[in-house]
């Protein structure tokens, strides 16, 4: 079972590059997210998205883009890359039931660095 | 607001002694957390849910809702528990709910 796959798992950028992470799920899950993990910040997240064909912001949202392409897959994007957005970057999927999120399954993380 | 608060960066204790991880939320309502776990080299994974009641690797963790706080125990800790440890809070409100997460403690076991 792969569970979360995200790719790329390491990537270097200069400024202003552009980017897009791409994170696919085999669990048939409704749910998907995009967090950010920093030193001594924990995990914050970016966007998510609730089911397929809608996403929202979640806590630190600027300087990203995302797509749910399908039921499966959910992509980040930095359109124009800056120092700031360097991070482990981990895609994640969940089960609704109830109206409730249930457990997060987490990918291996993407470790982008921008110079 | 809906906070999590991990107040320990990092934990040190020996191999044999009672670790606590500490965790304080701030919730109106009836909150619901969870305690994950991120081993070197490993995905981030869940390690219990306080609805569940359960003890996960000999580490429990009791909902006091009087202190606000979720500390996670583990009465002789092992060196296969040294790992990142994060506490989260569910968070309701848009279109589904999401989890908040605190900082973030590093426990070190030592031998």
């Amino acid at each position: 079972n792969a569970g979360v796959t995200q790719t790329p798992k390491f990537q270097v950028l200069k400024t202003g590059q552009s980017m897009t992470l791409q994170c696919a799920q085999d669990m048939n899950h409704n749910s998907m997210y995009w967090y950010r993990q920093d030193p001594g910040m924990g995990l914050r997240l970016i966007y998510y998205s609730a089911s397929e064909g809608t996403t929202d912001k979640g806590e630190v949202p600027n300087g990203y883009n995302v797509s749910r392409l399908n039921k499966r897959e959910f992509s980040l994007r930095l359109e124009s890359a800056a120092p700031s957005q360097t991070s482990v970057y981990f895609c994640a999927s969940s089960e609704a039931y109830r109206g409730r999120t249930g457990e997060l399954f987490f990918g291996e993380g993407s470790r982008l660095t921008v110079l | 607001a809906q906070r999590v608060t991990q107040p320990e960066k990092l934990l040190s204790v020996f191999k044999g002694a009672p670790v606590e991880l500490k965790c304080n939320y701030s919730y109106s309502g009836s909150p619901e957390l969870f305690w994950y776990v991120q081993y070197s080299r490993q995905r981030l994974q869940l390690l219990l849910r306080h609805i569940s009641r359960e003890s996960i690797k000999g580490f429990t963790a009791d909902l006091n809702k009087g202190e606000t706080s979720f500390h996670l125990k583990k009465p002789f800790a092992q060196e296969e528990d040294s790992a990142m440890y994060y506490c989260a809070l569910r968070r309701y409100g848009g279109s589904q709910g999401n989890l908040i997460f605190g900082k973030g403690t590093k426990l070190s076991v030592k031998p």
